[in-house]
């Protein structure tokens, strides 16, 4: 396994700005997750795919955020306009098969809203 | 909702003092748990993790944890501890019949060894 990597690892965008993150699973991973960690807290769940198909996404996910998996591979997570309270480390996550299997974390993308 | 409670954010300890994290969680039901550690620059990784059976598990780097479903906790513990153990640990759960599997973190505690 080459692990799951993000793109980009540090991203500054002014208020109002739309970003873009990627995210490559570990090959054959079916699931897939998006978790956001701000200073001192522990990540919490945006949204989880299966396959292709967005199954599940958190309260925490306004209108502004979109996430997709188009043909079940990678993945990205877009936020518009941002705000000053988006500023955090974006975590993905891949896991295979069913159940609670080990999910394999990302190094993060963080986003600095100034 | 269901919660992760990690008690202590801060701890320091001298190389080879015995070391305790505490865990909490809220939810009645069964549940999945979990140990996860960030080195310094590095990713999310899992030490351990209990799913049913023996409540003493033992980890990776010779950590072990011991679920305790009476008092709702899942401590994480090592005899002795390195510098090199200097990390932010995070505890998680998984409750049974979640079918995102999606992990509920607590806060972390943040351990720094001294040498």
């Amino acid at each position: 396994d080459t692990g799951v990597s993000q793109d980009p690892r540090h991203k500054i965008t002014k208020r109002g700005q739309n970003v873009t993150f990627r995210c490559d699973p570990i090959s054959e991973h079916n699931r897939l997750y998006w978790y956001r960690q701000t200073l001192g807290q522990g990540p919490e769940f945006l949204t989880y795919f299966q396959n292709e198909a967005q199954l599940e996404k958190s309260r925490l996910l306004s209108d502004r955020f979109s996430a997709e998996r188009p043909k079940g591979s990678f993945s990205t997570l877009e936020i518009q306009r941002t705000e000053q309270g988006d500023s955090a480390m974006y975590l993905c996550a891949s896991a295979r098969g069913q159940g609670s299997a080990e999910q394999y974390f990302g190094p993060g993308t963080r986003l600095t809203v100034t | 909702a269901q919660s992760v409670s990690q008690h202590n954010h801060h701890v320091i300890l001298s190389e080879a003092a015995s070391l305790e994290l505490g865990c909490n969680y809220s939810y009645g039901g069964t549940v999945n748990l979990f140990w996860y550690v960030q080195y310094p620059g590095q990713h999310l990784q899992l030490l351990l993790k209990y799913f049913s059976g023996d409540p003493l598990v033992k980890g990776i780097k010779g950590f072990e944890a011991e679920f305790i479903k009476s008092k709702f906790s899942f401590n994480l513990r090592k005899p002795s501890v390195q510098w090199s153990d200097t990390a932010e640990y995070f505890c998680a759960v998984i409750p049974d019949g979640d079918s995102s599997y999606k992990l509920i973190f607590g806060s972390g505690t943040r351990l720094l060894v001294r040498p």
